[in-house]
């Protein structure tokens, strides 16, 4: 069974720093391109970033390019995400999401997602 | 940056049809695909590459694109299909960056 867990989320100050990390189980991480969506409360679903199986494929939104850095660790079965330089604006669930095939392009299995809130 | 278009809302009576749509210059070259999210749950997919069903999928979703605009049918909607839904789709310069639709909240009353 696929499985994604997220976790380090928490509450920064804004222009602070955190790391997000997704655990996966279940099937062959160093195979599939991986993806962060991220949900403000009471709003839609955005699309933060991807990367591709061995990192050589990565992709951001503009809404958070040269901010945050998105990067995997195949050998531990690892997601993470680098958020740098945090604004209110970021505040969000963030999902760990899988591709449906190898680098299908949409996420398929998604985590349960952890909550990142930006305020003084 | 490239945008998807949805309708806020859309309702409908158990049993009847509902239509959801998504408008994005790119969708003639790029697949949609269509998520549904239940209040407090991660999204699930309905339909991906404009019109497959994903197994476990019911029958009722259905799904279409011709043009600029794709759609979503649910044929018979039931009270369980009152969700949030999302059209997904990359842009068109090559780089697959993602986009999301802002979201159709559909009410089955």
């Amino acid at each position: 069974e696929v499985q994604l867990v997220e976790s380090g989320g928490g509450l920064v100050k804004p222009g602070g720093s955190l790391r997000l990390s997704c655990a996966a189980s279940g099937f062959t991480f160093s195979s599939y391109s991986m993806n962060w969506v991220r949900q403000a409360p009471g709003k839609g679903l955005e699309w933060v970033s991807s990367i591709s199986s061995s990192s050589s494929y990565i992709y951001y939104a503009d809404s958070v390019k040269g901010r945050f850095t998105i990067s995997r660790d195949n050998a531990k079965n690892s997601l993470y995400l680098q958020m740098n330089s945090l604004r209110a604006e970021d505040t969000a669930v963030y999902y760990c999401a899988r591709d449906a095939t190898g680098s299908s392009g949409y996420p398929y299995y998604w985590g349960q997602g952890t909550l990142v809130t930006v305020s003084s | 940056s490239y945008e998807l278009t949805q309708p806020p809302s859309v309702s409908v009576s158990p049993g009847q049809t509902a239509r959801i749509t998504c408008s994005g210059d790119a969708l003639p070259k790029k697949y949609a695909y269509w998520y549904q999210q239940k209040s407090g749950q991660a999204p699930v997919l309905v339909i991906y590459e404009d019109s497959k069903r994903p197994s476990g999928i019911p029958e009722r979703f259905s799904g279409s694109s011709s043009g600029t605009m794709a759609t979503l049918t649910i044929s018979g909607a039931q009270v369980e299909d009152e969700a949030d839904y999302y059209c997904y789709s990359t842009d068109s310069s090559g780089n697959h960056r993602g986009v999301f639709g802002g979201g159709t909240k559909l009410t089955v009353l």
